[in-house]
This record gives C-alpha cells, structure tokens and sequence, in this order.
C-alpha cells in the first residue's frame, strides 16, 4: 500500500522558535497533501491543504502566516511552526492523495509529530 | 454541511463482549466516501474501511462488521468479542466528492475494552 512518513515524529522546541515538519509520499506521487492538528482528546482538524507547485489553502482560523506550508515536490510537504508558541503544542498529521486512485476517495495517513513547545 | 457525528465519546466494554460505535453523517453530495480509522495510543491513524454512498452492502472483516444505511445516514461499526487490544479511540470520516479532499472526522469515540 501507499506509505506516507513524517519527519521528525517528535519534538521539543523552546517558545518562540520556529519547527519544521516533513511529510513524505514514500512510494507513490502525491499531487495533494493534507495538513491536520489534534489536541489531546479531540478530533483532527484540517488546517490547510496544498496541491504541488501551488500555494496552500488554508482553513478557516488558521494562520498562514504562522503554518507555512510548501508543497514544492510531489513526493514532500513541509510545515513550518513559525514563532512556536505553548498554545501550538500539538499533535500534526499529514496524508497524502492522488495515488493510485485520486484524493477525493483516498488518502493515506502519515504516523504524526507531536510539537511540544516549552 | 458536511457533518460527522459520533455520539459516544467513551465505551467501556469488558473482553469479549460485543460493542457497536455508531455514526451518522450529513452530506449534499450524492457521491461520498465514509471511513473508519483506529487511533492507538501511539496516534497513528490506521485504516479500516472505505465505503462509497453507491455501495450499501454491509461488510464484515473478522471480528469487525459495518452496517451502512443511507436511509439514516448511519456507517455504525462494530466489533464482535472484544479484545483488549481492540482499546483505542475510532473515528468515523466522511470525504464528499465536490470537498476538494477535505475529510471531515467525527470526535471519536474512545474505546476501553477491559480483561
């Protein structure tokens, strides 16, 4: 199956740092790739989501001038926590579509990274 | 609106017993795509079954079974003897066709199934 995997799972950052996560297509080309965010206990909530060699849509409530993203390989996704904050301590999970079949019926989950920012 | 709405937010259930995770969801679009995802305690989502609004069969997969109904707009799941690795919370998804590939989830439910 498609495997997506994120870089790094985990991290730990002082307060107004900035964080970079990678989100990779291992074995398949991702024309589309979601960014996500879930605090403890809750649901995932979409933040943005960006199509390669263009700019991200973002969500409604979601900085982009805070979560930026690129999306500039078919294969790559980074975000980029700007000026982290506490309040951004959270788990992040990419998923990637337009494998073998397009990003309306399918995506595939990467495992996560949990910013946590002190 | 695109709605997923999953009831229970936490299950408790002891080994071996079955357990039935319900969910229901509002779309407009007459082509959609319903999911569930398992979410152990080390967050990474797996999958468990994908359902298109055409396909009203219900499925089975092991212990696992899916009961979809469009009349109303139920995708329950659910899981016959429990075991305690069956503990994580699950989420029901929905993935409209004209959403650009937004899914939207459910909140959850958590499931704790004891020895």
């Amino acid at each position: 199956g498609a495997v997506v995997s994120q870089h790094p799972s985990w991290v730990i950052c002082k307060s107004g740092t900035s964080v970079k996560i990678e989100c990779r297509s291992l074995d398949f080309q991702a024309t589309t790739m979601f960014w996500y965010r879930q605090f403890p206990k809750q649901s995932l909530m979409l933040m943005a989501t960006s199509n390669e060699g263009s700019k991200a849509t973002y969500e409604q409530g979601v900085e982009k001038d805070k979560f930026l993203i690129n999306h500039a390989s078919l294969t790559l996704s980074t975000l980029t926590v700007t000026s982290a904050h506490p309040e951004d301590s959270s788990f992040y999970i990419c998923s990637a579509g337009g494998a073998v079949t397009p990003s309306y019926n399918e995506q595939f989950f990467g495992p996560g990274t949990r910013l946590t920012v002190l | 609106a695109q709605k997923v709405t999953q009831a229970q937010t936490e299950i408790s259930v002891v080994e071996k017993e079955d357990v039935t995770l319900d969910c229901v969801y509002e779309t407009r679009d007459t082509t959609y795509y319903l999911f569930w995802y398992k979410q152990p305690p080390s967050g990474e989502l797996v999958f468990l079954i994908r359902r298109n609004s055409f396909d009203e069969q219900n499925e089975i997969s092991g212990r696992y079974s899916w009961n979809f109904q469009k009349s109303t707009s139920s995708f329950n799941f659910t899981i016959t003897a429990s075991q305690v690795v069956d503990s994580a919370v699950y989420f029901c998804a929905l993935l409209g066709y004209n959403q650009g590939g937004k899914l939207i989830f459910g909140q959850g439910t958590e499931l704790s199934v004891k020895p």
